[in-house]
């Protein structure tokens, strides 16, 4: 399996907290993508990141990608209740993405 | 615009019956994809199809069949189903394949009994 591991599993902030998520991949990629699924839902993208790109920024999240270590990180600064859901990257190698098995976050208002 | 539409939302089976769960994009994206999802394992790649008329297996296909009907459907069939194949199936479409974001349907349950 080239499935990728995102760690923590799980974490617990408060509101007004930053969050950071971390993911390792096994291949070389194309480009790394980040998803979001709130409990019961469908996956939604929100971040991609070129292979050739280290740093990335959409509105509260910024994602990093290091190459040479096979991983990347996902910061959500200023957490709300609202991002309550499982985080998880996606690798992108020639036809298919590889997803990791997920970080849960919990904020706590 | 719907996006990526599933049906059933859910469905109950016993062992050795068969079902077919359909998908469908107005997205008029060239690539669609089959994955299941189980607690602890995140999403695994069944099938997919990079553009109309092409198939392909992906991580976990034993147990499926996919037939892509046109460039908006993409099916998912279990022909004998297994209580291993219970789990939450997710249907994704993208512009092309590798490169780009999918986008996600709402999911079917099935539970195989």
């Amino acid at each position: 399996s080239q499935q990728g591991e995102e760690d923590p599993q799980a974490l617990s902030i408060q509101e007004g907290e930053n969050a950071t998520m971390n993911c390792s991949y096994k291949t070389s990629i194309n480009n790394l993508q980040w998803y979001r699924q709130n409990s019961g839902r469908g996956l939604v993208h929100l971040i991609l990141i070129r292979s050739n790109e280290r740093e990335k920024h959409s509105g509260r999240l910024r994602v990093t990608l290091d190459t040479s270590k096979k991983s990347s990180s996902l910061l959500i600064t200023a957490s709300r209740a609202a991002d309550t859901a499982s985080y998880f990257c996606a690798s992108s190698g020639y036809s298919t993405l590889t997803f990791g098995k997920g970080t849960m976050l919990l904020v706590s208002p | 615009n719907a996006g990526v539409t599933q049906t059933p939302k859910f469905q109950v089976l016993k062992t050795g019956q068969s079902m077919t769960l359909q998908c469908a994009q107005d997205m008029n994206h060239n690539s669609m994809y089959w994955y299941r999802q189980d607690p602890g394992m995140g999403l695994r790649l069944i099938y997919y199809s990079a553009s109309e008329g092409t198939t392909d297996k992906g991580e976990v296909p034993n147990g499926y069949n996919v037939s892509r009907l046109n460039k908006r459907e993409f099916s998912l069939r279990l022909e004998s189903a297994a209580p291993s194949q219970t789990s939450v199936y997710f249907c994704a479409s993208s512009e092309a394949d590798g490169a780009y974001e999918q986008y996600f349907g709402p999911g079917t349950r099935l539970t195989v009994t």
